[in-house]
This record gives C-alpha cells, structure tokens and sequence, in this order.
C-alpha cells in the first residue's frame, strides 16, 4: 500500500521558534498533499491543500503567512510554523493524494507539536 | 452548509457487535470513508463507499444509503484493540474530506 511518512514525529520548541514539519510520500507520487491539524478530542481541521508546483490553498482562518507550505516535488511537502506560540501546540497530520487517485488519502502518522 | 453527524461516544463488549452510525450533509457527494484513529496516532483506512449498500472487510462492515445521507460501520467479534475514535468522512464534489468529530468506542472486557 501506499506510505506516507512525516518528520518529526514530535517536537518541543520555545515560543517564537520556527518549526518545519516534512511530509513525504514514500513509494507513490503525491500530486496533491493536505495538511491537518487535530486538537485533542477533537476532529481533523484541514488548514490547507498543496499541489505540486502550485501555491497552497488555505481554509477559511488559517493564516498563510504563519503556516507557510511549500510542496517543491512530487514526494515532498513541508509546513513550517513560523513564530509558534502556545496555542500552536497540535497533533499536525499530512495526507496525499496519488497521480490519478480521486478519492483515497494515504495519512502520514502525524507529529505533534508542543510549543512551551 | 456540510455536516457530518455521528455520536461522540459508544461502549461495547468484548466480542460483541457495535454499530456505529453517521448522517452526512455535503455539497455534491463522492463518497463517505470510515478511518480508525487510535489516541496519539493519524487516521488509518477502514473502508470506502459510494454506491448504496453493504461493503464486508472481514469483521468490519459499512453501509450507504444516498438517499438518507446515512451511513453505519458494524464491527464484529469485537476485540480490546479495536478501542479507538472512529471518523466517519464525507467527500464532497470538490473531492474535499468532509470530518465528523468522531466516535471513541470503549470496549469492556
């Protein structure tokens, strides 16, 4: 099956730090990759939807000079969170979408963030 | 708007059988996917429909019905390992993931 693997798996930063999460697509080509955020107990929030060579597209509330997302190649996208704070702290999950695949999303196994 | 319905939370017996079920409201709709979640851990695939019925994977089952915008995953022969949130998504006609806030099953020996 299709692998996604995301690094790293977890991460403590101080408030104000940037931190950059890596999101790769191991054994397919990913032409489109999401980017979830979930809060405990909570659903999965889609924060954006990057294509290939294209700028990202954000949801509604999602600040795209805070998350910023580069997906340069066909196995790799990244999002950096610039100056986290507190409020940050998530459990940050990619997925992708395969060349020609319409519906199924393969999930990386998430990182979570904790921004003291 | 689009809305994903499903309880928040269902207990159950070791080797019982649990229903759980799910309303759907979408723009447009391509298709409802059921994903297991364990705490800490992303989302792993259960199963997909989009034509109505019944889709059997082992002792997981899901079933649509468009017409109600409904949907249930039955598990069976229930294990301790299968304690975990369960999302029911609904993919709409941008092909967007539509989430329902899940449903953590407990499950008592």
């Amino acid at each position: 099956g299709a692998v996604v693997s995301q690094h790293p798996s977890w991460v403590i930063c101080k408030s104000g730090t940037s931190v950059k999460i890596e999101c790769r697509s191991l054994d397919f080509q990913a032409t489109t990759m999401f980017w979830y955020r979930q809060f405990p107990k909570q659903s999965l929030m889609l924060m954006a939807t990057s294509n290939e060579g294209s700028k990202a597209t954000y949801e509604q509330g999602v600040e795209k000079d805070k998350f910023l997302i580069n997906h340069a190649s066909l196995t790799l996208s990244t999002l950096t969170v610039t100056s986290a704070h507190p409020e940050d702290s998530s459990f940050y999950i990619c997925s992708a979408k395969a060349a020609g695949e319409v519906n199924e999303q393969f999930f990386g196994p998430g990182t979570r963030l904790t921004v003291l | 708007g689009q809305n994903i319905d499903q309880p928040t939370e269902m207990t159950a017996t070791e080797g019982a059988i649990v229903q759980i079920n799910c309303t759907y409201q979408t723009s447009g709709f391509n298709g409802l996917f059921w994903y297991q979640q364990h705490a800490g851990e992303a989302p792993t695939f259960l199963s997909y429909n989009v034509l109505d019925g019944l889709e059997e994977k082992g002792r997981f089952s899901s079933f649509l019905s468009r017409s109600k915008g409904y949907s249930y995953l039955l598990l069976k022969e229930l294990q301790m390992k299968d304690s975990a949130s369960y999302l029911c998504a609904g993919l709409d006609s941008n092909y967007q993931l539509i989430w329902g806030a899940g449903t953590k099953l407990i499950i008592k020996p």
